[in-house]
């Protein structure tokens, strides 16, 4: 089984502060992705990091792949209220997820104004 | 349609009754899953479909659930003698193509609660 570690569970900082959310596991993941839930919806895709080492940014947004693909990470540049929901981290395995995607718990973000 | 359409979007119940929640995915994506997510455990893989068939069923928590999906399109999740415990969010995703590609478009869930 694999499984996915997130931390920190729950995040809450000030308007314009900087953070990182971090995925780990022990395991080999084919792809990640990073989802972003608001309360009554569901998970909504941000990106794919699918190459060891890969790093892409989504405005403030950045997030970077292990080299050895078993972690990820996210960083939030000058955070705004708007970035305030439920960040959740998912593999792939080697079968390209097509048994589902293991999904992290998530972290909780809250961004004070 | 132009997103993933799940329903009833709450439902409550009480303990010992079926229910069936339904799943409408993105028209033209094979491939479905149906998730649970509690509180403090994450999401949960139940079942998936690529077309009318699942593969894989042992991720459903128990023989009371039961899944089906017709047409290639709609899904069923069907839950008998519900228990407290399954109360839960139940999320449905759909993808065009391999997941680890595509990703998942969630629907916005079917909140049950069992009394």
């Amino acid at each position: 089984t694999q499984l996915l570690e997130q931390s920190p569970q729950f995040l809450s900082i000030q308007e314009g502060e900087n953070l990182t959310v971090y995925c780990n596991s022990s395991s080999v993941f084919s792809s990640l992705q990073w989802y972003r839930q608001e309360p009554g919806e569901g998970p909504v895709l941000l990106v794919t990091v699918v190459t060891g080492g890969e790093v892409k940014k989504l405005k403030r947004l950045t997030f970077q792949f292990g080299d050895a693909r078993k972690d990820s990470s996210l960083h939030i540049t000058a955070a705004q209220p708007g970035d305030t929901g439920l960040y959740l981290c998912a593999g792939a395995s080697e079968r390209g997820g097509a048994d589902g995607l293991t999904f992290g718990k998530g972290t909780h973000l809250i961004i004070q104004p | 349609g132009a997103g993933v359409s799940q329903s009833p979007s709450n439902k409550v119940t009480e303990k010992g009754k079926d229910v069936e929640l339904r799943c409408d995915p993105i028209s033209g994506h094979t491939a479905l899953y149906w998730y649970r997510q509690s509180l403090g455990q994450g999401l949960e893989f139940l079942i998936y479909f690529q077309g009318n068939s699942a593969p894989d069923k042992s991720g459903l928590p128990s023989d009371r659930f039961s899944a089906e999906r017709t047409g290639g399109s709609v899904s069923t999740l069907t839950i008998q003698r519900t228990q407290q415990e399954d109360s839960a969010v139940y999320l449905c995703a759909s993808s065009l193509g391999r997941v680890d590609a595509y990703g998942y478009t969630f629907g916005s869930g079917t909140r049950l609660t069992v009394v």
